[in-house]
């Protein structure tokens, strides 16, 4: 069974400039996540999708970061324009989830941002 | 709000040594989930367990193991007879239900860098 891809691995833009990272998740599975990772810490929940619903974007800096889920299969996560303190690796994880539970949630390996 | 404290940033022992990993956590829910991950240094998080919070039970894995104590809100990691190969960064992570009736994204905790020196 194929894992979660992401593209590209490895991104580096100036300030101001814009990003696109993609992520399609394992078959089937309803619920997308994209976390955003700075070195040294824990993994940020960005935003959640379930189908091509947002069920969850309260840490999402909305004035320059945006996703989408059109299909209810694979995402796009934009930012535009970055900043300095956007470097970081952005991990997209689906799950394959019932209502009332929580299922294990599956990574991939990541998109890692520099911005200089 | 939910959060995860994983005190020990870093932890150095020698091979073969047992060594465990604490996790504290806060959340207002009765019902809610703990994981652990490990992030080798390729990156990729590798999913090691989930509680949920009306099993108390320890769990054993191999050389793994995890003590769930609800009454100090903490879940812990042992690893016995440590090897180089456990050598990575290990997230506590929980979740609580969404409110919708669907799963919830994790908060995690800041991770402990585990050395395993030969």
């Amino acid at each position: 069974e194929a894992g979660v891809a992401q593209s590209p691995r490895y991104k580096i833009i100036e300030k101001r400039q814009s990003v696109a990272f993609w992520c399609n998740p394992i078959s089937g599975h309803a619920t997308l996540y994209w976390y955003q990772q700075i070195l040294g810490q824990g993994p940020k929940l960005l935003i959640q999708f379930q189908n091509n619903g947002v069920v969850d974007d309260s840490q999402l800096p909305k004035d320059r970061f945006s996703a989408e889920r059109l299909k209810g299969v694979d995402s796009t996560l934009k930012i535009q324009p970055a900043k300095l303190e956007d470097s970081a690796v952005y991990l997209c994880a689906s799950s394959l989830v019932v209502a009332g539970s929580t299922g294990e949630l599956f990574f991939g390996e990541g998109s890692r941002l520099t911005v200089l | 709000a939910q959060k995860v404290t994983q005190a020990q940033t870093e932890i150095s022992v020698v091979e073969k040594e047992d060594v465990t990993l604490d996790c504290v956590y806060e959340t207002r829910d009765t019902t809610y989930y703990l994981f652990w991950y490990k992030q080798p240094p390729s990156g990729e998080l590798v999913f090691l367990i989930r509680r949920n919070s009306f099993d108390e039970q320890n769990e054993i894995s191999g050389r793994y193991s995890w003590n769930f104590q609800k009454s100090t809100s903490s879940f812990n990691f042992t690893i016995t007879a440590s090897q180089v190969v456990d050598s990575a960064v290990y997230f506590c992570a929980l979740s609580e239900l969404y409110s919708g009736g669907g799963a919830d994204g994790l908060t995690f905790g800041k991770g402990t860098h585990l050395i395993i020196q030969p």
